[in-house]
């Protein structure tokens, strides 16, 4: 089946520790993004991919940074530098800009 | 830019009677418009898109919402709720390449018994 995979489900980590979340997607999109949920707030975009080996920052990006080496996959970093990272986070993919996203199941992230 | 205000940020109902949720957007270029539905500790699951083809757009889940461009509105409705329709939604708006995604900050909807 096609979809957008993301892992872990649940993620606690210590302060001052980096961390990675995966997002894997299997439906051929171009377009890849990472959103911080946080209660209240609605989804805030932290990075956007259109193409492999391009991204852009979105309106939260500090704090976090990216990669896009493979068109499936768009890892998050979380770095030590994230004032605040306890939060979910939702992986994306649309065939294009403009097109519908579909998205992963999200990882909550608790950090201690 | 653009823009998306979701006008309630709670909506209680009776099961059975209509559903409105409320979505106003701005955008300099002819938008998509989208509206999405999460469950708790879920992902994101589409509702209905608007693409400039008929201004009232049928969706999932006996949902529906009609482009109002005179008023740049994009409201959310179903004729009876029902009570697995509790979560949260989120209306998008998309449009020049330049601009990102804009979600709204979500309406959750509560139903009464």
């Amino acid at each position: 089946d096609g979809g957008i995979t993301q892992s872990p489900k649940y993620l606690f980590r210590k302060e001052g520790q980096n961390v990675t979340l995966s997002c894997e997607q299997n439906l051929n999109h171009d377009a890849m993004y990472w959103y911080r949920q946080d209660p209240g707030q609605g989804l805030r975009l932290i990075y956007y991919s259109q193409i492999v080996n391009d991204f852009q920052k979105g309106d939260i990006a500090e704090g976090y940074s990216v990669s896009r080496e493979k068109k499936e996959s768009f890892p998050l970093t979380v770095t030590s530098a994230q004032k605040n990272p306890t939060a979910f986070y939702l992986c994306a993919s649309s065939i294009g800009w403009r097109d519908e996203a579909f998205f992963g199941q999200g990882t909550r992230l608790t950090v201690v | 830019a653009q823009s998306v205000t979701q006008l309630d940020s709670h909506v209680s109902v009776s099961e059975g009677t209509p559903v409105l949720l409320r979505c106003n957007y701005s955008s300099s270029y002819s938008p998509s418009l989208f509206w999405y539905v999460q469950h708790p500790n879920k992902g994101l699951q589409l509702l209905l898109k608007y693409t400039s083809a008929a201004t009232l757009v049928k969706g999932i889940n006996g949902f529906e919402a009609e482009f109002k461009k005179s008023e740049t509105s994009f409201h959310l409705t179903k004729p009876s709720a029902h009570m697995s329709d509790a979560a949260e939604y989120f209306c998008v708006v998309t449009g020049d390449r330049d601009d990102k995604i804009i979600f709204g900050k979500g309406t959750r909807l509560h139903i009464l018994p």
